[in-house]
């Protein structure tokens, strides 16, 4: 079965330091693959996707993320952090229906990021 | 702000009652997803509706049902409440019957007392 890790609970990083997160995802075939934002009281923000193509994806608010089949993994990354970028971030796997002709959306436990001034 | 809306915000209520969670998608999208969000469980997919059918059944309890409607907003009902089923629930909405892109509404907080 489809599933999504998301190692790391809770992170701090400086204002302007880099950020990584992590995210790895089982799943048997080309994942269709997500990274959400979620700011406290809020609903969730898609930051970006990756479906196929080009292996580095870009996002909004300066976010990327990196696909690596060998190591199924999809981390996030921001080169230099922001005090309105902490919030909690999401990562998802889309779980297959129907012979692959729809799925629904597998998340992660989700990574919560602080941001120290 | 991303088009979807969800009523009410906030909802407190007692074990045993039954309440009506409505959403909203945004104009032209004919899927709606709802998901509960919970400390111990995470975000769980519940339930999917496209252009009114019933798609894709996640993690979803006998005691909840949902449906949509002719104007493609979408109603969660949840019955024989428990303490346990205190969460925030989510709706989201996309074009297709395909989650290529999902738009999630601000959610609804339930508080079963």
């Amino acid at each position: 079965a489809q599933s999504v890790t998301q190692p790391d609970i809770h992170i701090t990083v400086s204002e302007g330091a880099s950020l990584e997160l992590r995210c790895n995802y089982s799943y048997g075939a080309t994942p269709y693959l997500f990274w959400y934002v979620q700011s406290p009281g809020q609903g969730l923000q898609l930051l970006l996707k990756y479906f196929s193509g080009d292996t580095l994806v870009q996002g909004i608010k300066g976010f990327e993320a990196e696909f690596k089949r060998s190591q199924s993994s999809f981390n996030l990354r921001k080169p230099s952090v922001h005090w309105s970028d902490a919030a909690e971030y999401f990562c998802a796997v889309v779980m297959m229906n129907y012979g692959g002709s729809q799925g629904n959306l597998i998340f992660g436990k989700g990574t919560k990021l602080s941001v120290k001034p | 702000d991303s088009g979807v809306t969800q009523t009410p915000k906030h909802l407190i209520t007692a074990t045993g009652q039954r309440v009506t969670l409505r959403c909203s998608p945004r104009s032209g999208d004919l899927s709606v997803y709802w998901y509960q969000q919970s400390l111990d469980q995470g975000l769980q997919f519940l339930i999917q509706y496209y252009n009114g059918e019933e798609r894709a059944k996640g993690n979803i309890l006998e005691r909840f049902s949902a449906q949509q409607f002719p104007d493609l907003h979408s109603e969660l009902n949840l019955s024989s409440l428990e303490l346990g089923d205190s969460a925030l629930y989510f709706c989201a909405s996309s074009v297709d019957s395909f989650p290529y892109e999902q738009y999630f509404g601000p959610g609804t907080r339930l508080t079963v007392t």
